[in-house]
Formats: structure tokens, sequence, C-alpha cells
């Protein structure tokens, strides 16, 4: 199984540009989440899906956007990028089953800005 | 709001040395316990997990028990080895997110 699959693995950006990262799982997970991680940090999430058609935010959205057409895709967008935005950049996705939720990571998308 | 905090690193340890990581959490309700592991250059994945106060969730020889009276779901191993090098994260889950801790940065020396 492929689980869950991001690209690019790096990506170096100018400031002001923008970009598409793409997540895609083939679990039919309905739940899906991206995360950005800083050098030393824990993950802050950015937004998530609960499932197609629906999404919302985490505790860092801005400067990002997200959409949730498929079950299976969950792109995570960046308009205007800003050196504040360089990270790694993690996609997971996990089933809500009675309340034990594993989630399945991507293996990360290496962002810089500059 | 739901909240894990996890104690600070770096922990630098020999092999065969025993390990603990302290996680404490905050949360409403009853949530899904985990320890997840990051090795180097990769994406996040499943050491052990949780689900109600009292379990023990194992395995590659780590143990952590849910104690709701303490809030706390600690990583424990016995005896480490260099491939236990990695970072460790203690998270929860409630409802429809996951909560995350800063993470633990393990190293073991030979």
């Amino acid at each position: 199984n492929a689980g869950v699959t991001q690209t690019p693995k790096f990506r170096i950006l100018k400031i002001g540009q923008s970009m598409t990262l793409q997540c895609t799982q083939d679990m039919n997970h309905n739940y899906m989440y991206w995360y950005r991680q800083d050098p030393g940090m824990g993950l802050k999430l950015i937004y998530y899906s609960v499932g197609a058609g629906i999404t919302d935010k985490g505790e860092v959205p801005n400067g990002y956007n997200v959409s949730r057409s498929t079950t299976e895709d969950f792109p995570l967008r960046l308009e205007l990028a800003a050196p504040s935005q360089t990270s790694v950049y993690f996609c997971a996705s996990s089933s809500r089953g009675e309340g034990d939720t594993e989630a399945f990571f991507g293996q990360g998308t290496r962002l810089t800005v500059v | 709001g739901n909240s894990v905090t996890q104690m600070e690193g770096p922990v630098t340890l020999s092999e065969e040395a025993f390990l603990t990581i302290n996680c404490t959490y905050t949360a409403t309700g009853y949530p899904s316990l985990f320890w997840y592991v990051q090795y180097p250059g990769e994406g996040l994945q499943l050491l052990l997990k949780a689900t109600k106060a009292d379990d023990k969730g194992s395995n590659k020889g780590f143990e952590a028990t849910y104690r709701k009276e303490t809030t706390s779901f600690h990583l424990e191993k016995g005896s480490v080895q260099v491939s236990d090098s990695a970072v460790y994260f203690c998270a929860l889950s409630d409802t429809h997110k996951l909560s995350f801790g800063a993470g633990t940065t393990v190293t073991v020396r030979a």
C-alpha cells in the first residue's frame, strides 16, 4: 500500500511566489491534516478536513489555503511565499474508529523560501 | 482546549540505559493517547497507543500506561539501542483533531 504520498519532497521558492503541496492517500480515510514542523519544535496544525468538501483551520492557518474535493486528495496552497513559511510540511490521514485514531504520515516536504 | 506537555530534550543516553520520557495532557472527555516516533529524515510513525484509562501500549520494547488520575502517558524502555535515536512525540486524539507535544530528541551512544 502506498499510504500517504506527498509531492514534492523538496522545493525552494522565492518570496512572493506561490505553490501547491500535493497530498494523496489511498486508505479511504475521512480525516486529513496538514502540519508544519519547524526546527526543534513540535508539529503545528495548519488545516484539517473531516471529509470531502469540509475543511477547517488549525493553529497556524495564515498564509495557507486548502481544498478537499475528493476523499483521496488534500492539497495545501501557499499564495505569497514568505521566509516565515520555511519549514517541513507533513500531510497525515486517519479514520475515526471508536476514538482509536492512528494517523498515517507522509514523508514530508522540505520547503525553503528565499 | 486539548494540549500535551512533554519533557524537554535533548536526551543523550548510553546503549542499554533506561529511558523515560514524561508526557502529561489536558483534555476534555476521554482522549486516545499515542506515542509517535520520527527517525532522521522521515515522517512520523506510530510507536504505540492506548485508548482508555489503565491501558498499556507496547511496541519494540517501549511501554506507556494511560494514567487518568495523573493525566499522564510516560514512555519507557528498559534498555535502549543506538537504533532508538529519534524524536519522540506524545499525542492525543479527541473529536476531530490530533494534538502533539513539542517532541523529545533522544540520542543513544554506543
